[in-house]
Order: structure tokens, then sequence, then C-alpha cells
């Protein structure tokens, strides 16, 4: 069974500065898609960026990107200009391609400092 | 569209009562599945399903059953509830099994005394 661990609960970072969440999964499969999700306080599931591990190109979404390290299944979330609406809960999810079943890590809690 | 529709929004619950947590979604998703959320564990599968008629069992289906009638509804139902299924439950859709983004329902917060 695939675990993702996400070793960081807590994170903080200065308004505009830059941040890095950790990531870490285990699986014997090859092909499959690695996600983040935000979770401000209402609840919603927001995803960030998506990473198909068949591409060797990091993933970037505006301030938002990725560090994809196959070899070393890990996969880390840098917040570049980090603003007041970025604080949330961030979650790292796994699934196998053609399986929808998307295992998560617990989760790492982002504060940011004005 | 509406996208992914979750009722109610907040439930409390006697041990023992039973209820069904409503999800809708007006994309024409194949795929549904119900998550919860507990602290400090993330999201975890309850059940899913890849299409109408066709249902399964996800990593902590024990306490819940699901049925899949029309592609639109995904209802989950607690037969008897228990106080360790006080939690956070999210439904979620995509195109299909093969499709790489799901999308979230604004979750049920479920309470059980």
């Amino acid at each position: 069974a695939q675990t993702v661990t996400q070793s960081q609960p807590e994170m903080s970072v200065q308004e505009a500065e830059t941040v890095t969440l950790s990531c870490t999964y285990d699986t014997s499969e090859s092909d499959y898609y690695l996600f983040w999700y935000k979770q401000p306080p209402s609840r919603q599931m927001i995803l960030v960026i998506r990473q198909e591990a068949y591409k060797q190109q990091n993933a970037t979404e505006n301030r938002f990107s990725v560090n994809f390290q196959k070899a070393a299944k890990s996969f880390s979330l840098k917040i570049s200009d980090s603003q007041l609406g970025d604080a949330a809960m961030y979650f790292c999810a796994y699934t196998n391609f053609g399986n929808e079943k998307l295992t998560f890590g617990t989760g790492t809690r982002l504060t940011i400092i004005p | 569209n509406a996208g992914v529709t979750q009722t109610p929004k907040f439930q409390v619950l006697k041990t023992g009562q039973s209820m069904t947590l409503q999800c809708a979604q007006d994309m024409n998703h194949e795929y549904m599945s119900w998550y919860r959320q507990d602290p400090g564990m993330g999201l975890r599968l309850i059940h899913y399903s890849v299409g109408a008629g066709i249902t399964d069992q996800g990593e902590v289906p024990n306490g819940y059953n699901v049925s899949r009638s029309t592609t639109e509804d995904f209802p989950l139902r607690l037969l008897s509830a228990a106080p360790s299924q006080t939690s956070v439950y999210f439904c979620a859709s995509s195109y299909n099994e093969y499709s790489y983004e799901q999308y979230f329902g604004p979750g049920t917060r479920l309470t059980v005394t």
C-alpha cells in the first residue's frame, strides 16, 4: 500500500518570504500522480498543484512550484512571495494512474506572519 | 454548475441513530468517493464508485453503507452511529478513474454524542 508522510505538522513564514513544505511517499508503482491540496479555514479542499510521475519537469502554478525527486520519492511544495491568504492546512496526496483513490498525508499547518 | 454539493453542513447525532449524508454533483462525473477527515490523520477513503450501480470499499468502510443508483448522487449511510464516527466528511468526484483532478464538496461536520 502507498503511504504519504508529511513530517512538518506546522510551519510559519513571514509575509513576502518563501517557504517549502516537505512530503515523502512510498510506492512500488512507476506511473502515478502527486498533488498538493490547500484547506483554508472554510474547510474547502482546493487543488494547488499536481505532478505526473512520468514528467521530469517540475510543475509550477504562479507562486507555487514543486521539487519532484522521483528516485528519492520526495515531493516538496515551494510557496514564493507568501501572502496572508496562503495561511491554511496543506495536504500532500498520491494516486496511482487509473485509480482515483487518493492517499493523503497528515497535513502541514502554514501560518503567515504579517 | 453547482459542482459537488453536500447536505447537511453540520449534524449532531446520538449514539445508535442512523442518518444519510447526501452528496450530489452536476458535472456528469463517473467517479465519486467519500472521505473522512480526523485531526492529525489527513483524509481517509471510506467508499468509492466508478459509475452508477458500482461501489467498492476504501480504507475505512466499517460502519458505513453506500449505493449509487444515479450518476449524480452518492449518499453515505450511517446505520448505527458511534462516537468514533465523529469527523468531517467530504464527498469528491472526477470525470472518470483516469482523470487526475478530483472536485471536493464543502464537507459535513458530524458529531456523535
